[in-house]
C-alpha cells in the first residue's frame, strides 16, 4: 500500500521565520509529488515535482524532491501570518494519488 | 472558468437517509476524483475517473458508497444508507492527466455532511 509521512504534524513559529515541511513516501511506480496548501477550505496547488534535485521556486516558497531518498521538502522563508494554514504533501504511483495527513503551521505574529 | 462545482455545500441528514452528493470538473478535464476528509484520517481518495470511466474505487468505504460519470461535465456520489460515521468533508477534483501522469488537481469547495 502507498504511504505518505509528513512531519512535524504541527509547527508554531513567529512571523519572520523560516520553516521546512518533511515529507517522505514509499509508493510503486513513483510518477509525481505535490504539495498543497489548506486553509479554511480546499486544498490549493502550490508545487509539483518529478525530478531529483530541481528546486521549484514560488516568492518565498521553495520546494524539492529526492527520489532516491524518498522524500520531499518544502521551505518557507520570512513567514506571514497568512501562511498559517495546513500544508499537504501527496504523491502519485499506479495511477493514484495518496494524501499524507498535513502538517499544520501556524504563524504568531 | 468556474472551476469545479460541487453540490450542496453542507447536508445534514439522519441516519439511514439516502444522500447524493455532485460535482461539475472544469471543462476539458478528463480525470475526476473523490475525496473524503475527516480529522482523524486526513483526505482518503474514494474513487477516480479517466474519460468517465472509474479506474480505481478500492477506497469506497462499503457497499453503501457508489460514484458514476454519465458523461464528462457531472458526476455524483451516493450515500445509501448514510451512518453517523459518514460525517466528513468530500471532495471532488478534476485534473488534467498527461502521459500517465495525473498533475495538478483542482478542488471544488466540498460537500460537508453531518448524519445525524
Amino acid at each position: 500500500e502507498d504511504k505518505v509521512v509528513q512531519s512535524p504534524l504541527s509547527l508554531v513559529v513567529h512571523e519572520g521565520d523560516t520553516v521546512t515541511l518533511n515529507c517522505s513516501y514509499e509508493v510503486t511506480n513513483f510518477r509525481s509529488l505535490l504539495w498543497y496548501k489548506q486553509e479554511k477550505k480546499a486544498p490549493t496547488f502550490l508545487f509539483m515535482l518529478t525530478s531529483s534535485g530541481i528546486e521549484k521556486k514560488s516568492g518565498r516558497l521553495s520546494s524539492i524532491l529526492d527520489k532516491k531518498e524518498l522524500f520531499s521538502i518544502l521551505n518557507i522563508t520570512a513567514t506571514q501570518t497568512g501562511d498559517s494554514a495546513v500544508y499537504l504533501c501527496a504523491v502519485e504511483g499506479n495511477e493514484k494519488l495518496t494524501f499524507g495527513t498535513g502538517t499544520r503551521l501556524t504563524i504568531i505574529p | 472558468d468556474a472551476g469545479v462545482i460541487q453540490s450542496p455545500r453542507h447536508e445534514v441528514t439522519e441516519m439511514g437517509q439516502e444522500v447524493t452528493l455532485r460535482c461539475k470538473p472544469i471543462s476539458g478535464h478528463n480525470s475526476l476524483f473523490w475525496y473524503r476528509q475527516t480529522m482523524m484520517r486526513g483526505l482518503e481518495l474514494l474513487i477516480y475517473f479517466n474519460n468517465n470511466v472509474p479506474i480505481d474505487d478500492s477506497g469506497m468505504p462499503e457497499d453503501r458508497f457508489s460514484a458514476k460519470m454519465p458523461n464528462a461535465s457531472f458526476s455524483t456520489l451516493k450515500i445509501q444508507p448514510s451512518e453517523p460515521r459518514d460525517s466528513a468533508v468530500y471532495f471532488c477534483a478534476s485534473s488534467l492527466a498527461r502521459q500517465g501522469v495525473t498533475g495538478e488537481l483542482f478542488f471544488g469547495e466540498g460537500s460537508r455532511l453531518t448524519v445525524l
